[in-house]
């Protein structure tokens, strides 16, 4: 079954502090991997691909097939990334395929 | 505000109700879907469109569910009977489907439906 799994619901850091968000999935094929956030009264945005190997905002995710996980990582967390933090995955073959959502973290940076 | 739009916004109804929920996508996109997110959960695909066509439906999406896209722009999403499991906040997003590159999926604000 294709699954993802975010296994904190909450993540609470100091300001300056490391920030580790876990995602794990289960997929028979290739996976897409992505991670969406939400600020607030925002919508669902687009975070990251696994596939453009990229950092945005500081953020960096490495997809590691053999755990089967797909961690969102920073190296010194900053006040502004307070928010819901979704990890995803693309299910299917065809570049449109639907997406299929963790139950998303809560972090929480404390000033 | 040219990103994927959604109305109403809000939506309180008694169970038993009719509630229809429209989302405009962004102009050129082709693929519209939808998602439903319930408390404490990440969103859950309910169906999507490729142009007017109705290309895959959830399980999720039981015969009070219907969703059209009758001229391949905007989209509506009509539940019938309304229980109050159907509680949650309605996702609609867009994408412009390409043969090579990233396709993303922008999403709306959603439409978030109280049953009572």
């Amino acid at each position: 079954a294709q699954r993802v799994t975010q296994p904190e619901k909450l993540l609470s850091v100091f300001k300056g502090a490391p920030v580790e968000l876990k995602c794990n999935y289960s997929y028979s094929g290739s996976p897409e991997l992505f991670w969406y956030v939400q600020y607030s009264r925002q919508r669902l945005q687009l975070l990251l691909r696994h596939i453009s190997r990229e950092s945005i905002k500081g953020f960096t995710a490495d997809l590691n097939k053999g755990e089967t996980s797909f961690h969102l990582k920073k190296p010194f967390a900053q006040e502004e990334d307070s928010a819901m933090y979704y990890c995803a995955l693309k299910a299917g073959y065809s570049s449109a395929s639907k997406i299929i959502f963790g139950s998303g973290t809560r972090l929480s940076i404390r000033p | 505000d040219t990103g994927v739009s959604q109305d109403p916004r809000h939506k309180i109804t008694k169970r038993g109700q009719n509630v229809t929920f429209r989302c405009d996508p962004i102009s050129e996109h082709n693929r519209l879907y939808w998602y439903r997110q319930t408390l404490g959960q990440g969103p859950e695909f309910l169906t999507y469109f490729q142009n007017e066509a109705q290309l895959e439906k959830s399980r999720l999406l039981s015969d009070r569910f219907s969703a059209e896209r009758p001229k391949g722009s905007f989209s509506t999403l009509e539940i019938q009977r309304t229980e109050q499991g159907d509680s949650a906040m309605y996702l609609c997003a867009s994408s412009l489907v390409v043969t090579s590159g990233i396709n993303e999926q922008f999403f709306g604000p959603g439409t978030r439906l109280t049953v009572l």
